[in-house]
């Protein structure tokens, strides 16, 4: 079975700190993505992954970075919390690139900016 | 109107009975998306689909893509069946993005 394993399920920081979501997949999957969920919204794609050190902007980069140094870890990176940051995020892999593959994601962590 | 709508948006069943959700969409697209989330947060893929019926167990998907259009069905349901249920399309006209659904809430009474 696909594992995907975020570093926190809740985490809580304050205005201007510089946050760090990791995200770990054991199966050697292409793809990983970061997304963020609001009532109301739905799902969103911040960024997404397709190789190492490779990355793409989703729906709403703006006030995120990432990093992907290893293919199995994709890391999301708030350099400024602020309160509308305030979200549950997701993070998945997929085995291909593009898509139409199935995604497997995480458990979630849902981040209070304070 | 949104690319991906879905009906009904709240929906509550009694055990046992047979559901359908349904997914509309007007973009063209090449495969379809159901998800499921349970509260606490965790997302599990049910299907990826691009034509006909695809089955696991009591659930069951089919898309017709000339009528763009999905259903996802669960047979007997059960309360542990209780969750939102997502559909998703990547649209090959909007890059690489997945447009979602807004979710239909599932509440199976015991």
């Amino acid at each position: 079975d696909v594992k995907v394993t975020q570093s926190s399920r809740y985490l809580v920081k304050r205005t201007g700190e510089k946050v760090f979501l990791e995200c770990v997949q054991d199966m050697d999957h292409e793809n990983m993505f970061w997304y963020r969920q609001d009532p109301g919204l739905g799902l969103r794609l911040i960024y997404f992954s397709y190789d190492v050190k490779m990355k793409e902007k989703g729906d709403i980069p703006e006030g995120y970075s990432v990093s992907r140094e290893k293919k199995e870890r994709f890391s999301l990176i708030l350099e400024s919390a602020s309160t509308n940051q305030t979200s549950m995020y997701l993070c998945a892999s997929s085995r291909q690139q593009g898509f139409t593959d199935t995604q497997y994601f995480g458990p979630g962590t849902r981040l209070t900016v304070l | 109107k949104n690319e991906v709508e879905q009906s009904p948006q709240n929906l509550t069943a009694q055990e046992g009975e047979f559901i359908t959700i349904n997914c509309s969409y007007s973009v063209g697209i090449s495969a379809l998306h159901w998800l499921q989330q349970h509260p606490g947060g965790g997302i599990v893929s049910l299907f990826m689909l691009s034509s006909g019926k695809k089955k696991h167990g009591r659930l069951i998907a089919t898309i017709n893509i000339q009528e763009k259009h999905s259903s996802l069905h669960i047979t007997a349901s059960h309360p542990r069946d209780s969750a939102v249920y997502i559909c998703a399309v990547p649209p090959p006209e909007y890059g690489n993005k997945l447009v979602f659904g807004a979710g239909t809430i599932l509440r199976v009474k015991s």
